[in-house]
């Protein structure tokens, strides 16, 4: 099926740390994005790529990294990971009707 | 930067209710309006989209949205909720390719 696709699923890193996000589309988008979800406060932008070799920062970059490898291919990283980067995160690409977006990667730091 | 506010933030109906949710937004120029909505344990799924033309928008599922440009509003409404509807239901607005998000409006509905 075409989408988004986010691994892992489930991770618990310790303080201090680091990881990779990985998420891959087969839509053949352009944009793509990197959000975290936290309760009571929406959606939050971490980083986007508007293309192949560009990327953005977003409303909380701190602490991230991303890596536009192909047009495919979107990854987050978390050098040194922090107890204040608990959360869930979704990758999702743009399209003209909107955004389709990963099963998320719920993230915990302890 | 674009801003995006749901004033409610949790909501309690009964089976058969009316739902209205409220969503406003900052930017007075060119949007493209989106509810969205997110089951338990589940990724965020497009209920219904407002790009131009007719202001009232229908959806997936029963939801129908009225874009309210005076009033920089995009509220979603459905007549009769039912307890599959109990989900978190996300207003986003996006402008120059990116999108914002409000902080989400929980929905629990009570069989």
């Amino acid at each position: 099926n075409a989408g988004v696709t986010q691994t892992p699923k489930f991770q618990v890193l310790k303080t201090g740390q680091s990881m990779t996000l990985q998420c891959a589309q087969d839509m053949n988008h352009n944009s793509m994005y990197w959000y975290r979800q936290d309760p009571g406060m929406g959606l939050r932008l971490i980083y986007y790529s508007a293309s192949e070799g560009t990327t953005d920062k977003g409303e909380v970059p701190n602490g991230y990294n991303v890596s536009r490898l192909n047009k495919r291919e979107f990854s987050l990283r978390l050098e040194s990971a922090a107890p204040s980067q608990t959360s869930v995160y979704f990758c999702a690409t743009s399209h003209l009707y909107g955004y389709t977006f990963g099963s998320g990667t719920r993230l915990t730091v302890v | 930067a674009q801003s995006v506010s749901q004033h409610n933030h949790h909501v309690i109906l009964s089976e058969a209710a009316s739902l209205e949710l409220g969503c406003n937004y900052s930017y007075g120029g060119t949007v493209n309006l989106f509810w969205y909505v997110q089951y338990p344990g589940q990724h965020l799924q497009l209920l219904l989209k407002y790009f131009s033309g007719d202001p009232l928008v229908k959806g997936i599922k029963g939801f129908e949205a009225e874009f309210i440009k005076s009033k920089f509003s995009f509220n979603l409404r459905k007549p009769s909720v039912q307890w599959s509807d109990t989900a978190e239901y996300f207003c986003a607005v996006r402008n120059f390719n990116k999108f914002y998000f409000g902080s989400g409006t929980k929905l629990n509905v009570k069989p």
